[in-house]
C-alpha cells in the first residue's frame, strides 16, 4: 500500500493567513491526489482533486499544487469556516488511501 | 442535489455480522461507481470497497476480503454492505460514497456516515 504523510499535524492560524499543509507520498503517485476537509461530526469534503483540480462550488482561495511524491494544499486569506482538519488521499493504485491529517485551528 | 444517507449501524458482539445500507438521490445512481470509506480514530480513514455499476466488478481492502460484501440495486437507487465476522478493528463510521471516476478514485460526495461499533 502506498503510505502517505503529512505535515504539519497541526497548525495554528488567524484568520487572513495563508496556510500551506504539505502530502508526501511514499512512491511517484504522478497527480493522483485529492485533498478533503473534514469538520467535526461531518463526512469529508472534496476540495481539490487530479492534485491541482478545483472541485465545483469550492472557493478559489483553495489551491492545490505539486506532482509525483510531494504535494501541497494552499489556503490563501483563512476564513473562520476553514478551520478544520484535512486529509490527502491517493488514488494512483489500489488499495487507495488517506494521509493521517492536518488540524487547522485557531 | 446529491443525497447520501446511511443507516443499519449500531453495536455488534464480536464475530456478529450487521448490513448497511445507503440511499441515493439527485443523481443518476444507475451511472456511477460506488464505495463505502470507514473512519476510526485509531485508523483513521479508509476505504472499504467499490462497485461498479453493473455490479460485475467489486473491490475490496484486503482486511475485509471474504467477510464483507457490497452490493448495490439500481431500481431501488440503494448501495449495500453486508459484514460478517466483525472485530474491534472494524469499529468506526461507515460512509456511503460516490466515485466519479473508475477505481481507484476519489469520492465527490459523501454520506453523513453511521456508526458501527464491535464490542462485548
Amino acid at each position: 500500500d502506498i503510505q502517505l504523510t503529512q505535515s504539519p499535524s497541526f497548525l495554528s492560524a488567524s484568520v487572513g493567513d495563508r496556510v500551506t499543509i504539505s502530502c508526501r507520498a511514499g512512491q511517484d503517485i504522478g497527480t493522483y491526489l485529492a485533498w478533503y476537509q473534514q469538520k467535526p461530526g461531518k463526512a469529508p469534503k472534496l476540495l481539490i482533486f487530479g492534485a491541482s483540480a478545483l472541485q465545483s462550488g469550492v472557493p478559489s482561495r483553495f489551491s492545490g499544487s505539486g506532482s509525483g511524491t510531494e504535494f501541497t494544499l494552499t489556503i490563501t486569506y483563512v476564513q473562520p469556516e476553514d478551520f478544520a482538519t484535512y486529509y490527502c488521499q491517493q488514488v494512483n493504485s489500489y488499495p487507495p488511501t488517506f494521509g493521517p491529517g492536518t488540524k487547522v485551528d485557531i | 442535489e446529491v443525497q447520501l444517507v446511511e443507516s443499519g449501524g449500531g453495536v455488534v458482539q464480536p464475530g456478529g455480522s450487521l448490513r448497511l445500507s445507503c440511499e441515493a438521490s439527485g443523481f443518476n445512481f444507475n451511472m456511477y461507481w460506488m464505495a463505502w470509506v470507514r473512519q476510526s480514530p485509531e485508523k483513521g480513514l479508509e476505504w472499504v470497497a467499490s462497485i461498479k455499476q453493473d455490479a460485475s466488478e467489486r473491490w475490496y481492502v484486503e482486511s475485509v476480503k471474504g467477510r464483507f460484501t457490497i452490493s448495490r440495486d439500481n431500481a431501488k437507487n440503494s448501495l449495500s454492505l453486508q459484514m460478517h465476522s466483525l472485530t474491534a478493528e472494524d469499529t468506526g463510521v461507515y460512509y456511503c460514497a460516490r466515485d466519479p471516476y473508475p477505481p481507484p478514485s476519489h469520492c465527490d460526495f459523501w454520506g453523513q456516515g453511521t456508526l458501527v461499533t464491535v464490542s462485548s
